[in-house]
């Protein structure tokens, strides 16, 4: 299995600041790395697919980064919808596995 | 637009078969490429994909959850099925279906909480 490990596991920031998450994968995944966002109560929703790519709708202050082992989420000028938990996703093994969540909470 | 709703039995007894729905809409099952899954989430705790169909019926399954887990389509009536066998407490999660997009999870459904009690 490949494991996806997350950090921080958990954050506070202030709306306004800019925040990264990052995610290891125990192997090479080359750019096969998603990341979804899940506000408390709700489904997860698809940020990024391919490292790097956002999703239809996704603004522009996200973004994604990285490739082989190391990627990052990056939010710019945070902003109070943005708060929640955030899950990478890798799928370049044998199946998808998910990192174990960043929650994002307001300072 | 896309859309999957889950069902469930809601609550069940540890050892019974676990049998979930996933109904949608907005696209087919048939149509090549397209990919339907299952998510868990126990409360408070991150996500584990369980298994996904292909539209050509090739099947995917967690391997630690193999043994127990068997997903089906009836792309007549837009329905995907996962039956989780011999469930116990730690299968207590919500529920998630999923539409793959080449290979990520584009669309979720609201979920299905299920609680496995004596």
């Amino acid at each position: 299995d490949i494991q996806m490990t997350q950090s921080p596991a958990s954050l506070s920031a202030s709306v306004g600041e800019t925040v990264t998450i990052t995610c290891r994968a125990s192997e090479n995944i080359y750019s096969y790395l998603e990341w979804y966002q899940q506000k408390q109560g709700k489904s997860p929703q698809l940020l990024v697919y391919n490292a790097k790519t956002l999703a239809e709708g996704v603004p522009s202050r996200f973004s994604g980064s990285g490739s082989g082992t190391q990627f990052s989420l990056k939010i710019n000028s945070l902003q109070p919808e943005d708060f929640g938990s955030y899950y990478c996703q890798n799928h370049y093994g044998n199946f998808p596995t998910f990192g174990g969540g960043t929650k994002l909470e307001i300072k | 637009q896309v859309t999957l709703k889950e069902s469930g039995p809601g609550i069940l007894q540890p050892s019974q078969t676990l049998s979930l729905t996933c109904s949608f809409s907005g696209f087919s099952l048939s149509t090549s490429g397209m990919g339907v899954g299952w998510i868990r989430q126990p409360s408070g705790k991150g996500l584990e994909w369980l298994a996904h169909i292909w539209w050509d019926d090739v099947k995917r399954y967690n391997p630690d959850l193999k043994s127990r887990l068997t997903i089906s389509k009836d792309t007549s009536s837009s329905q995907v099925f996962l039956k989780i066998a011999s469930v116990d407490t730690a299968d207590t999660a919500t529920y998630y279906c999923v539409r793959i997009d080449s290979a990520w999870f584009a669309y979720w459904g609201q979920g299905t909480l299920v609680t496995v009690s004596a």
